[in-house]
């Protein structure tokens, strides 16, 4: 099982760029590396995901070096409302492999300040 | 769309009482999970399920039994509450998209708060 390690916390300031690194040396082939976002009494909700290289999306960029043994979730010139836990998840996507299970990180505490 | 929606919001057992976690979606998916959260940590999957009529374990299934009769609803059941259950329960759905490269999103409810004395 693919388990992932994240800093417990980081904290920026608004308009900076935040890198937040997923550390997940045991990957599996069949993985998928996927951020969430959870508010406080909330459910997590879905940043971005990707398998290799790089994924942009309107909110995040994902970097995944070729060995996919970490990746770093880029959040562009952060504001208040992204102080939130961000979590890494890896896993399969494909629910028929007969080892299928989801590890989610610990996650990362960030505190954005004015 | 409600989206996902769970059911109740928060509860109180005794040691030993059972109870039952609703969970909905309206979305049409076909994967449903069932997660607990501790305080300071991440999720970890209880059970999930692939479709209607289908469950399977994850990574902490004892103590917890589920059932997915009908598609939009997945049960979560506590057969005799111990105060180790005490955690925040989410319930997600999502879809495997093809489209445009292979990937999945999991929609979360907004999380039932149990506490078990």
């Amino acid at each position: 099982l693919a388990k992932t390690t994240q800093p417990i916390s980081m904290d920026s300031y608004e308009g900076q760029e935040v890198n937040i690194t997923c550390s997940h040396n045991n990957i599996a082939t069949n993985d998928y590396i996927t951020w969430y976002q959870q508010f406080p009494s909330q459910g997590p909700r879905f940043i971005i995901q990707g398998y290799k290289t790089k994924v942009t999306n309107e909110v995040a960029s994902l970097f995944i070096p070729a060995d996919r043994k970490s990746s770093t979730l880029s959040l562009p010139r952060v504001s208040l409302s992204d102080t939130a836990v961000y979590y890494c998840l890896v896993g399969p996507i494909w629910k028929m492999d007969s080892n299928y299970q989801l590890i989610w990180g610990a996650g990362t505490k960030l505190i954005i300040k004015p | 769309n409600a989206g996902v929606t769970q059911t109740p919001k928060f509860r109180v057992l005794k040691t030993g009482q059972s109870m039952t976690l609703l969970c909905a979606q309206d979305m049409n998916h076909e994967y449903m999970y069932w997660y607990r959260q501790d305080p300071g940590m991440g999720l970890r999957l209880i059970h999930y399920s692939v479709g209607e009529g289908t469950t399977a374990k994850g990574e902490v299934p004892d103590g917890y039994n589920v059932s997915r009769l009908k598609k939009q609803n997945f049960l979560l059941g506590l057969e005799s509450a111990a105060p180790s259950q005490t955690s925040v329960y989410f319930c997600a759905s999502s879809y495997l998209r093809l489209a445009g490269g292979p990937g999945e999103t999991q929609y979360f409810g907004p999380g039932t708060r149990l506490l078990v004395l």
